[in-house]
């Protein structure tokens, strides 16, 4: 069965530069989800877009910002970047119209130097 | 907002000990729990389920329980492995309106099994 897709699966930055990173959803799949993991800490909900429109935001900087598009894939942008950026990013993707079960991609490492 | 909490952080056990891990949430009124496996540096792992309607799965020598009234949540492992040493997170979903349901983790225990 298709899984949540991410990439690039790993990523390595110098301060102040810009990272994407890309999330391709389960098909019909509808909602897509942003987690930041830093070293040695539980993931920690960042954004979530519900049928291409933010549904709800939590502890993501203001130098990141993130949209779903009309293939529901997902974008999470990154600029400014800093040190304590470095962590492992999760998207998750659910269905709406199912049990609100969410499935986590393997995750995108960015390393920021 | 939904808290999630995990007891203990650390565990530590010789091979083929049967063991308990524990997980409390704060929002009781949760749709489902999930079980994540996680290793070092690596994705997350589902391990097992529980909708809100249902009191306990099993996956082989997983056994995962719920009981909302109380807010909590056991991971059972039985006859354990070396191979199980991972972090073990307990994730609640919280809703925080319409139809969005995000993930509230709770901070992991760390299960380590020794040969």
């Amino acid at each position: 069965a298709a899984g949540v897709i991410q990439s690039p699966r790993h990523l390595i930055k110098e301060k102040r530069e810009t990272a994407t990173l890309k999330c391709y959803p389960i098909p019909r799949h509808d909602t897509v989800y942003w987690y930041q993991q830093g070293p040695g800490q539980d993931p920690q909900f960042l954004i979530s877009f519900y049928e291409k429109m933010q549904s709800d935001k939590g502890s993501i900087p203001d130098r990141f910002s993130a949209q779903q598009f009309s293939d529901y894939h997902s974008e999470l942008n990154m600029s400014s970047l800093e040190l304590g950026d470095s962590a492992l990013y999760f998207c998750a993707s659910s269905s709406s119209s199912g049990a609100n079960v969410l499935t986590f991609g393997a995750g995108s490492r960015l390393t920021v130097l | 907002k939904q808290e999630v909490t995990q007891i203990p952080a650390a565990l530590s056990v010789p091979e083929g000990e049967n063991l308990v891990l524990n997980c409390s949430f704060t929002d009781s009124a949760i749709y489902n729990l999930q079980w994540f496996r996680q290793d070092p540096g690596k994705g997350l792992t589902s391990l097992l389920l529980i909708q809100s309607s249902q009191r306990e799965q099993t996956s082989g020598r997983l056994n995962a329980s719920l009981d909302k009234s109380s807010g909590r949540s056991t991971l059972y492992i039985a006859a354990s492995q070396p191979g199980d040493s991972a972090t073990y997170l307990c994730a609640a979903p919280f809703n925080s309106g319409g139809s969005n349901y995000k993930l509230t983790f709770g901070k992991g225990t760390l299960l380590t099994v020794n040969p």
